[in-house]
């Protein structure tokens, strides 16, 4: 099956500068590529995702780049302000039916902003 | 958008009792829904995919006849840890996934065994 490796697993940046994450995959397959922001005790919150036919993709201070040949992702923040500071994860699903819609999550990152 | 609502949010049990956990989809119909288990500080483990009409379809080591998983209608989905245990203890997350919408998640469930 699909395997997601994240990292780094803590970030701690201060506000104003930019953070990245980054994720590999294992499933050559797989063509939806998500990422959620988690703050503790909440659901999972989209922010952004990309899909294999696109390289990257931006929303404000958000952006997400594909690399489909090395099966990486990474996610960017810009101007990181003390508000992003949570728990983030990566994912990645292939298309098809039933089962094959399922999300594979990465280990999850922990950003803190210090103002 | 798309709104999935899980009930309830938290809920303490008795060991060896039952408890269910709703998950609905409320602007739309869901064929799958996916149910998720986290611990504390760690990612999101899918436990099983639910479809509409038939057998639920589960993840390795995830065990079917504790875990029981309902999927009797386009928009409701249950989840029910029966004989629950201290170890049962954990936040389940529900996922519904809309098309050419991405996933939506459910507010999760708190659930405590005592």
């Amino acid at each position: 099956g699909e395997n997601v490796e994240q990292h780094p697993s803590t970030l701690s940046v201060q506000e104003g500068d930019s953070a990245v994450i980054k994720c590999t995959y294992s499933d050559s397959a797989s063509n939806y590529f998500p990422w959620y922001k988690q703050e503790l005790g909440k659901r999972p919150q989209l922010i952004i995702d990309i899909r294999s036919n696109v390289g990257e993709k931006k929303d404000q201070r958000i952006a997400v780049t594909l690399n489909k040949t090395a099966k990486h992702f990474s996610l960017h923040i810009t101007e990181t302000q003390p508000e992003d500071s949570a728990v983030y994860f990566c994912a990645a699903s292939k298309g098809g039916g039933g089962s094959n819609y399922k999300l594979t999550f990465g280990k999850g990152t922990l950003l803190t902003v210090n103002p | 958008g798309a709104v999935v609502s899980q009930h309830p949010s938290w809920v303490i049990c008795k060991s060896g009792t039952s408890v269910k956990i709703e998950c609905r989809s409320l602007d739309f119909q869901a064929t799958t829904m996916f149910w998720y288990r986290q611990f504390p500080k760690q990612s999101l483990m899918l436990m099983a995919t639910s479809n509409e009409g038939s057998k639920a379809t589960y993840e390795q080591g995830v065990e079917k006849d504790k875990f029981l998983i309902n999927h009797a209608s386009l928009t409701l989905s249950t989840l029910t840890v029966t004989s629950a245990h201290p170890e049962d203890s954990s936040f389940y997350i529900c996922s519904a996934r809309r098309e050419a919408a991405g996933y939506t998640f459910g507010s999760g469930t708190r659930l405590t065994v005592v």
